[in-house]
């Protein structure tokens, strides 16, 4: 059973608009969020990150927002640029180490298509 | 720093044949990860490694995966033998892991693409 959630596989957006991408996670003690930007043929790169006590977090043209009591959280891009086409992921931190690092849980990414 | 490297970058074989991939981390990076990406599961860990033990490989879908880590600067994923259901985009990150730091940044290496025929 998916723990992290991307329920839409993909989204095209016009250049200078705005991206909205969701995510879904299950268990409520989840309590940090990131969002990695994986390019075709390269490794995923951490673009922003969100922790449960705040709401939103805000970097440059990326912003996430989190909704604990819905268990959602969205990354907006503003505005969205031909270079932001990407597949991107959301993830979590596995709960499975009593708070020490350890692996991360990903959602199964939205591949994003910003048309000039 | 040069980023995480992964050799090769990829690799075809045909079922039954040993595959070996190969990972440098970051140096000063103490956890080492390994996850594969396939079109059904997406990205899934494989394997945890924090100074060089292995701490979880609960993700290992079978005896036939196997992983190393004989020092900091090296870790191999070996498949033996592959089957055409291993084919997949096979990642290597790594991390500072700092003792006591709940979650540091993991830096994904480039990737390996395995197709076994």
């Amino acid at each position: 059973d998916q723990q992290v959630k991307q329920n839409s596989p993909s989204l095209s957006v016009q250049e200078g608009r705005i991206s909205i991408l969701n995510c879904d996670y299950t268990n409520s003690m989840f309590d940090y969020f990131l969002w990695y930007k994986k390019y075709p043929a390269e490794g995923p790169t951490f673009l922003i990150s969100i922790s449960s006590i705040k709401d939103k977090n805000e970097d440059g043209r990326f912003t996430v927002f989190l909704n604990k009591s819905a268990k959602h959280l969205s990354l907006h891009i503003v505005p969205s640029q031909p270079g932001d086409s990407a597949v991107y992921f959301c993830a979590t931190p596995s709960m499975n180490y009593g708070g020490s690092q350890g692996n991360l849980i990903f959602g199964k990414g939205t591949k994003l298509s910003v048309k000039p | 720093d040069a980023g995480v490297i992964q050799s090769p970058r990829h690799e075809v074989t045909e079922m039954g044949q040993e595959v070996t991939l190969r990972c440098k981390p970051i140096s000063g990076h103490n956890s080492l990860f390994w996850y594969r990406q396939t079109m059904m599961r997406g990205l899934e860990l494989l394997i945890y490694f924090n100074n060089n033990v292995p701490i979880d490989d609960s993700g290992m879908p079978e005896d036939r995966f196997s992983a190393k880590m004989p020092n900091a600067s090296f870790s191999t994923l070996k498949i033996q033998p592959s089957e055409p259901r291993d084919s997949a985009v096979y990642f290597c990150a790594s991390s500072t892991g700092t003792s006591g730091s709940y979650w540091e940044t993991q830096y994904f290496g480039p990737g390996t693409r395995l197709l076994v025929l």
